[in-house]
């Protein structure tokens, strides 16, 4: 079974409209952490936003936001406002076990989903 | 940019060479962990090194090794390659203090093909 999936290949977004990105995951492990990267086409990925199991409250960076439902087992990325400059892959990834990071085991990625921004 | 750098940005390599990718970590991270991204698909983990051991390894075969130096810097090495092995391969660097990892930040990637 997947552990991260992202059921949207492909979204095409107006400029200043924001964007949600959906991610579902699968763990029985208590403390897990979940983070989104951005991919452009450059192939750097870069870190946006993370959450922890723990966390009480949906992590925000910037205009990222983190829509954390943990008993529907969701953490959907929020984009406001979206900029030409947000075209790119986004990626949904999880570290099982205590900490911020990968974790002896490191990051599980889902599929992504590419995202156009249009002018 | 993270600082995190990777060498060679390409690289083009025959069925049954071998071949080695290098990886500079942040200054102040202590772990390096190494991800195989197929074409169109998420990066795969290949393997962490913390302290200069691999401490931790994913769904590899033997021929994937790796390396981490005394100044955190970390070599990738692929035996006997196959043509299954082009794709980005790219490194994080993390932090891990007391048994916790924070964050992963990843470098530019390492484009390899294979022929």
């Amino acid at each position: 079974a997947q552990k991260i999936t992202q059921t949207q290949p492909g979204m095409f977004v107006q400029e200043k409209e924001a964007v949600t990105l959906d991610c579902t995951y699968d763990t029985s492990d208590p403390s897990y952490g979940l983070f989104w990267y951005k991919q452009p086409s450059s192939g750097e990925m870069i870190f946006l936003i993370y959450q922890g199991s723990y966390d009480q409250q949906n992590a925000t960076e910037g205009r990222y936001s983190l829509n954390f439902q943990k008993a529907r087992k969701s953490a959907n990325l929020v984009i406001s406002a979206s900029q030409l400059g947000d075209s790119a892959m986004y990626f949904c990834a999880m570290r099982e076990g205590p900490g911020s990071g990968g974790g002896a085991d490191g990051l599980t990625f889902g599929k992504g989903t590419h995202l156009i921004i249009q002018p | 940019e993270t600082g995190v750098t990777q060498s060679p940005t390409h690289l083009i390599k025959t069925r049954g060479q071998q071949v080695t990718l290098r990886c500079s970590s942040q200054s102040g991270h202590n772990t390096v962990s190494w991800y195989q991204q197929a074409l169109g698909q998420g990066p795969q983990f290949i393997f962490q090194y913390y302290r200069e051991e691999e401490n931790g390894r994913g769904n590899f075969p033997p021929r994937f090794s790796g390396l981490q130096f005394p100044n955190y810097s970390s070599e990738l090495n692929v035996n006997a390659l196959e043509l299954d092995d082009s794709a980005l391969y790219l490194c994080a660097s993390s932090l891990e203090i007391a048994g916790l990892q924070e964050t992963q930040y990843f470098g530019p990637g390492t484009r390899l093909l294979v022929l």
